[in-house]
């Protein structure tokens, strides 16, 4: 199995809204990545969890709340979130866990609409 | 600050030979990746460079230079299927990826 899996495809939710967004992979991965995209843009790194252990916060807002129950899963909860927030959300997993080289395989992302 | 400087598009026809550039300022390097993404879906890894000089893989070949901080990725017997974002990606250490600001590659007929 080389799949990550993402749930689900397409979130709207309004900015009182509490919601999560849920990421699987069963391929042994000891990393898992939490990225941001905008529409024509690149990912940007939000969360790095190494052995279930949060290793990089890049200074996402607080209303943003990753989550990594066990080796194969990773939430991120959602909640009070703006229009600007809107985009695509994409979960990544990766083999290695030096950091030193690390090719990381994307699931197909959940697309965030905040109304 | 850490950048990574690539073409925002690049034109080519099919059956050609395409070259997309890469030159990167980061704080630390391990290694420099590419990624294909197709519009609406997800990037998917294409090859990974952590020393000077070529990889390649099938019609996908990637190349790096250290010392000059730039890189390339060559596609080869260019398909209409190509036609997608292509991303150079730097790993600066500790699990963090710099992600370049893509390139859009347009394949004609």
């Amino acid at each position: 199995d080389t799949e990550v899996t993402q749930t689900p495809k397409h979130l709207v939710m309004g900015m009182t809204n509490k919601k999560s967004l849920k990421c699987e992979q069963h391929m042994g991965h000891r990393a898992m990545y939490w990225y941001k995209q905008k529409a024509k843009k690149p990912p940007e790194l939000m969360f790095v969890y190494s052995y279930e252990k949060l290793s990089i916060n890049e200074s996402v807002p607080s209303r943003f709340s990753p989550e990594c129950p066990n080796s194969s899963l990773l939430n991120l909860h959602l909640h009070a979130l703006q229009p600007e927030d809107s985009a695509l959300y994409l979960c990544a997993s990766s083999p290695r866990t030096s950091g030193s080289t690390d090719t990381q395989y994307f699931g197909p992302g959940t697309r965030l609409t905040v109304l | 600050g850490q950048s990574l400087e690539q073409p925002s598009e690049v034109t080519a026809v099919e059956g050609a030979i395409v070259q997309i550039n890469c030159t990167y300022q980061t704080s630390g390097f391990y290694g420099l990746s590419w990624y294909q993404q197709h519009d609406g879906g997800a990037p998917t890894f294409l090859s990974y460079n952590a020393l000077d000089g070529l990889e390649e893989t099938g019609r996908f070949s990637s190349f790096l230079s250290r010392s000059d901080s730039y890189g390339y990725l060559l596609l080869q017997e260019l398909q209409m299927k190509d036609s997608a974002s292509y991303f150079c990606a730097v790993n600066t250490g500790g699990f963090k990826t710099i992600f370049g600001a893509g390139t859009r590659l347009f394949v004609k007929a």
